[in-house]
């Protein structure tokens, strides 16, 4: 089983639909949890982190977190296509180690 | 505020050659990392730094692969000799680490796509 996983997709969504990225993840030690976005052929970029189970929200972005049942999620309102990128699930493993899932790709539909 | 620089962007070496990579981190930040990206995956961790001490190189190949990290800022990474597998994005981060507990957020510099011939 690895540690954090992902569908890889692709995952296709028509504009101005909501977008729901899945993560699993294995060690029930994990405290911290994010999420990154990355555009073919560029480096990973942050959209929110979230520590505490529940919804956080920050603009179009909402993460989810469950830590019973080792689940995270993102929903991106709204979708645009400017959305189209992969989405990273990062999971701490002990003190300041993230593991990275391999990431769902997204294309958002005009 | 200036993100992470790396250098070289881009380079292409025949197996067999050395190769090395450079980070320089946002300021002040204290920890830094180098990761290797294969395509299609997520970066998986090569080496932690806090300050200058190695925290975790667990998943650092060490028979052909070296870092440093002098003074507490800049960092090198080295491969000697590459393999042809060795060809992938490599990426630097950096973090404030604090006294939370909690893992902090790393910011990636853009990479080093390494293509080994």
């Amino acid at each position: 089983q690895k540690e954090v996983e992902q569908n890889s997709g692709p995952l296709s969504v028509p504009e101005g639909a909501i977008a729901s990225l899945n993560c699993t993840y294995s060690d029930r030690g994990s405290q911290s949890f994010f999420w990154y976005r990355q555009y073919s052929g560029k480096s990973p970029e942050l959209i929110m982190f979230i520590y505490s189970n529940g919804d956080k929200e920050d603009g179009r972005f909402t993460a989810q977190l469950n830590k019973a049942s080792q689940y995270v999620s993102l929903l991106i309102r709204d979708s645009q296509p400017s959305d189209s990128a992969t989405y990273l699930c990062a999971v701490s493993q002990g003190a300041q180690k993230l593991v990275f899932g391999q990431g769902t790709r997204l294309t958002i539909n005009p | 505020e200036a993100g992470v620089v790396q250098s070289p962007r881009y380079k292409i070496i025949e197996k067999k050659q050395p190769v090395a990579f450079w980070c320089n981190p946002i300021s002040g930040h204290n920890t830094l990392y180098w990761y290797l990206q294969n395509l299609g995956q997520g970066p998986e961790l090569l080496i932690r730094y806090e300050n200058e001490e190695a925290v975790d190189d667990s998943q650092l190949p060490k028979d052909r692969f070296s870092a440093e990290r002098l003074k507490g800022v800049d960092s090198t990474l080295k491969i000697q000799p590459a393999e042809l597998g060795d060809s992938a994005v490599y990426l630097c981060a950096s973090s404030l680490t604090g006294t939370s507990g909690r893992t902090d957020t790393q910011y990636f510099g853009p990479g080093t796509r390494l293509t080994v011939l």
